[in-house]
């Protein structure tokens, strides 16, 4: 089965700082799809990558999908009270599982 | 509706207990999927529907889980004999497409407490 570690677990930063979230597959990703987790509430779909090497980013969020497709980088930048969340990294399937990764918990502190 | 809609959106049921969750997809999406995600995890496949066909049931932890969509659009996720450890937030997506991707849209999720 796939599986799809994040790191980090939590984190905790000051308003205006930058992060990065990681996401590692332990198996060639033939697409990445990043979702932010609100507590209490379903999966906001944030972004969607397949192909080695590309790069999306929308508002102050970029996703990155490394060349061997194996990782994935989520990078928010200027980090607000609204980016708060739970980030999810996701596996595209191989038949009909979709499997999530473990999830990084973001607190951004006013 | 505007989006997927999961009822209730929480549950407290004495160990024992039967209960039945509710999903309503947007409407005329063909997948249907259900996720357990416990406290502080990521969600957990739990089962698979195109249309009101139950394509992959590999994800539900025993026989005391059941799924059905009998007529392709409201899917009930049954849980027979709760036990503490389903305690967990039930989540439902529906897709336009086959399988799950960028058309994946997520219901707010039905809390489940087993007492």
């Amino acid at each position: 089965s796939q599986e799809l570690e994040q790191s980090p677990q939590s984190l905790i930063v000051q308003e205006g700082k930058n992060l990065t979230i990681n996401c590692t597959s332990s198996k060639t990703l033939y697409g990445l799809y990043w979702y932010k987790q609100k507590y209490g509430e379903g999966l906001i779909f944030l972004m969607m990558l397949q192909k080695g090497g590309e790069e999306k980013s929308h508002e102050k969020i970029t996703a990155k999908l490394d060349e061997k497709k194996q990782q994935s980088s989520l990078h928010i930048t200027a980090s607000q009270p609204s980016h708060a969340g739970i980030y999810l990294c996701g596996a595209a399937p191989s038949g009909n599982q979709f499997y999530f990764g473990t999830g990084t918990s973001l607190t951004v502190i006013p | 509706g505007a989006g997927v809609s999961q009822s209730p959106r929480y549950k407290v049921a004495k160990r024992g207990q039967d209960v039945a969750l509710r999903c309503d997809p947007i409407s005329g999406h063909v997948s249907l999927f259900w996720y357990q995600q416990a406290l502080g995890q990521g969600p957990e496949f739990l089962t698979y529907f195109q249309n009101e066909a139950q394509l992959d049931k590999s994800g539900l932890p025993s026989d005391r889980f059941f799924a059905e969509r009998p007529e392709g659009s409201v899917s009930t996720l049954k849980i027979q004999r709760t036990q503490q450890e389903d305690s967990a937030v039930y989540l439902c997506a529906s897709s336009l497409g086959v399988g799950v991707g960028a058309e994946a849209f997520f219901g707010q999720g039905t809390r489940l407490t087993v007492v």
